[in-house]
């Protein structure tokens, strides 16, 4: 099906493990992003990507890395899951075109509990 | 520093207008946009605003005023399913997109 997909959509963890959440497009969108949720801070962002082996750093990137070797794939690792790292991470596209900057595409969520 | 202001909450009844301001203080200020979330869901899109001015869908409409900082979401008729968070976020020229804390709108009956 066309859209945004994540998985796993949910996961527990301990302290320590290496986590990865996948997210994949079928939109051959330019750009993606990675963002986290917890209560009272609304999203943030942790990376973004351009294109296709260009990845840059949001407001919270540290404890994350990413990859994007393919246009359609983002994924998100954390290399040594902590437990302030419980929370729901969502990915997004778009396509940045002048006229629908600003317009992302949210995946369904990945929601992480590390014990 | 970089930051977004908007309420926390705000609470209407059915068929009222609710306008939920959004003020900023940024660098590299792009356009700002509007996302509905309810409980449980993903983000979505409600509009953007690259230039000043009042853009209307539907019942939503947003304004952005670049010489304030200022913008707003304005809800129009409302109904219990608007009963939901709501986030501006502003498009840095660099192409990303950072959000507001959120408010949340209830609609009561």
């Amino acid at each position: 099906d066309a859209g945004i997909t994540q998985s796993p959509r949910y996961k527990i963890t301990e302290t320590g493990r290496q986590v990865t959440l996948m997210c994949h497009q079928t939109w051959s969108h330019s750009y993606m992003f990675w963002y986290r949720q917890d209560l009272g801070h609304g999203l943030r962002l942790i990376y973004y990507s351009a294109a296709a082996d260009i990845t840059d750093k949001g407001e919270v990137p540290d404890g994350y890395v990413v990859s994007r070797s393919k246009t359609e794939n983002f994924p998100l690792t954390l290399e040594s899951a902590t437990r302030s790292q419980t929370s729901v991470y969502f990915c997004a596209s778009s396509e940045w075109e002048v006229e629908t900057a600003g317009e992302l595409f949210f995946g369904e969520g990945s929601r992480l509990t590390v014990l | 520093g970089q930051s977004l202001e908007q309420p926390s909450e705000v609470t209407a009844v059915e068929g009222a207008i609710v306008q939920i301001n959004c003020t900023y203080q940024t660098s590299g200020f792009y356009g700002l946009s509007w996302y509905q979330q309810h409980d449980g869901g993903a983000p979505t899109f409600l509009s953007y605003n690259a230039l000043d001015g009042l853009e209307e869908t539907g019942r939503f409409s947003s304004f952005l005023s670049r010489s304030d900082s200022y913008g707003y979401l304005l809800l129009q008729e409302l109904q219990m399913k608007d009963s939901a968070s709501y986030f501006c976020a502003w498009v840095a020229d660099d192409y990303k997109l950072s959000f507001g804390a959120g408010t949340t709108v209830t609609v009561r009956a």
